[in-house]
């Protein structure tokens, strides 16, 4: 399968300041990225998706004002957190697929995002 | 919602036996895919079986599907203390949808 990474692993801010992570494609290019956030313990609920090139489309639910998504090329994408909160804590876990077959996903290492 | 549930939430087993997990779902899907992640760590796919497929075999997994009770079923024999994990089944219509997961221990 596909290698994807993400950056930072993890990231401590204080409370009120933006965060970027990056997901990048090492090995091929991807039309289509995917953000995802997972509280502990829990399952991953998919944020928004993005096509290279397009706006990202979020899911009902989350801001598109505080969760910015960036999918400038084919082996970028980025998330910031603006304006970030204690209750934004979580776990972002990116993933990214090829051409049509959006069920083919491979995903990122993810980014342990705490707000303090 | 499509969500799947999965069951049963926590599984704790001795090294050596089997594991079985189950996911049960509400919609039509195109496919179900089970992914594991370990602790803080990111998911790694394990199999994917399609709505037109009935069991499917990968090493020492085995993952069944019945569409018409909306279910699946992951197995793992001969389990090792490094499947230790938690475990998410995801389906696939128009979008990933992951189950609440089970936290599999193998005890050595």
């Amino acid at each position: 399968g596909a290698v994807v990474s993400q950056h930072p692993s993890r990231v401590i801010c204080k409370s009120g300041t933006s965060v970027k992570i990056e997901c990048r494609s090492l090995d091929f290019q991807a039309t289509t990225m995917f953000w995802y956030r997972q509280f502990p313990k829990q399952s991953l609920m998919l944020m928004a998706t993005s096509n290279e090139g397009s706006k990202a489309t979020y899911e009902q639910g989350v801001e598109k004002d505080k969760f910015l998504i960036n999918h400038a090329s084919l082996t970028l994408s980025t998330l910031t957190v603006t304006s970030a909160h204690p209750e934004d804590s979580s776990f972002y876990i990116c993933s990214e697929s090829t051409g049509a077959a959006t069920d083919t996903q491979y995903f990122g290492p993810g980014t342990r995002l705490t707000v303090l | 919602s499509q969500q799947g549930e999965e069951d049963p939430q926590a599984l704790s087993i001795q090294e050596g036996e089997n594991a079985t997990m189950n996911c049960s779902y509400k919609t039509s899907i195109n496919n179900l895919q089970w992914y594991r992640q370990n602790s803080g760590r990111g998911l790694v796919h394990l199999i994917l079986i399609r709505s037109n497929e009935r069991e499917k075999h990968s090493g020492r997994l085995r993952v069944t599907l019945d569409t018409s009770k909306k279910s699946s079923s992951l197995l793992i024999t001969a389990s090792r203390a490094a499947d230790t994990a938690s475990y998410f089944c995801a389906t696939f219509a128009q979008k990933l949808v992951f189950g609440q997961g089970t936290r599999l221990t193998i005890n050595p």
